[in-house]
């Protein structure tokens, strides 16, 4: 069974560096995208980018100027970066894994299997 | 972008009765690219539905999905106590991936 595990900095100052990574067990990364979303406390979800397994990525033009995501094929594991953060970057931070199901040839990408979430927190 | 408008905002309902959530897309999208989850308090949404009507794996067949075009419907055909949480819906074709706002059944 497939589990996935994010972990990194949960504090961060104005204009840091937010790095996160999601480690993924049980399962092969290939074949799969891997998404990041965002969830602001008492707010809904936002989808922040994916990767494919050969490096292809994806971002939300709302932060593609600041987000950079990264797949380790080695380590089993895929990362998060998003520069000069601000508080309205704080957020519950999920990865997921998304597959293609019947709908491969159309590349269309479903979330099926979540990470439980770490927060991050942007304060001076 | 695709914008995901759903309703009701929230619904008070009792165990037993029948849920209709709905859907709307800003603009016509594939039936193939239209997902729902649900997310408890605390926890990371879980996949119910994807490609508008097929049931993820696990979940019990009270949960139906439907729709077409702009207008996406989730049905629960008999609330359990465990079913009370936040509904979304998501579109993951095209780019910028989005979700609905989020539809809240509570306890009544």
């Amino acid at each position: 069974q497939v589990q996935l595990q994010e972990w990194g900095a949960g504090l961060l100052k104005p204009s840091e560096t937010l790095s996160l990574t999601c480690a993924v067990s049980g399962g092969s990364l290939s074949g799969f995208h891997w998404v990041w979303i965002r969830q602001p406390p008492g707010k809904g979800l936002e989808w922040i980018g994916q990767i494919s397994d050969s490096g292809t990525t994806d971002y939300n033009p709302s932060l593609k100027s600041r987000v950079s995501i990264s797949v380790d094929m080695s380590k089993s594991q895929f990362s998060l970066q998003l520069t000069s953060v601000a508080a309205a970057d704080t957020a519950v931070y999920y990865c997921a894994r998304a597959d293609c199901g019947p709908y491969c040839i159309y590349h269309f990408y479903y979330m099926d299997v979540w990470g439980k979430g770490t927060t991050v927190t942007v304060s001076s | 972008e695709i914008v995901l408008t759903q309703s009701p905002g929230s619904l008070s309902l009792s165990p037993g009765e029948r849920v209709t959530l709905s859907c709307r897309a800003s603009q016509t999208i594939s039936a193939r690219y239209l997902g729902w989850y649900q997310q408890k308090p605390g926890q990371a949404p879980r996949l119910l539905i994807y490609g508008s009507f097929n049931r993820a794996i696990g979940i019990p067949d009270r949960f139906s999905g439907r729709g077409s075009g702009t207008d996406f419907t989730l049905i629960i055909s008999r609330l359990e106590p465990e079913d009370f949480a936040v509904y979304y819906c998501h579109q993951y074709g095209k780019s910028p991936r989005t979700f609905g706002q989020g539809t809240k059944v509570e306890v009544k």
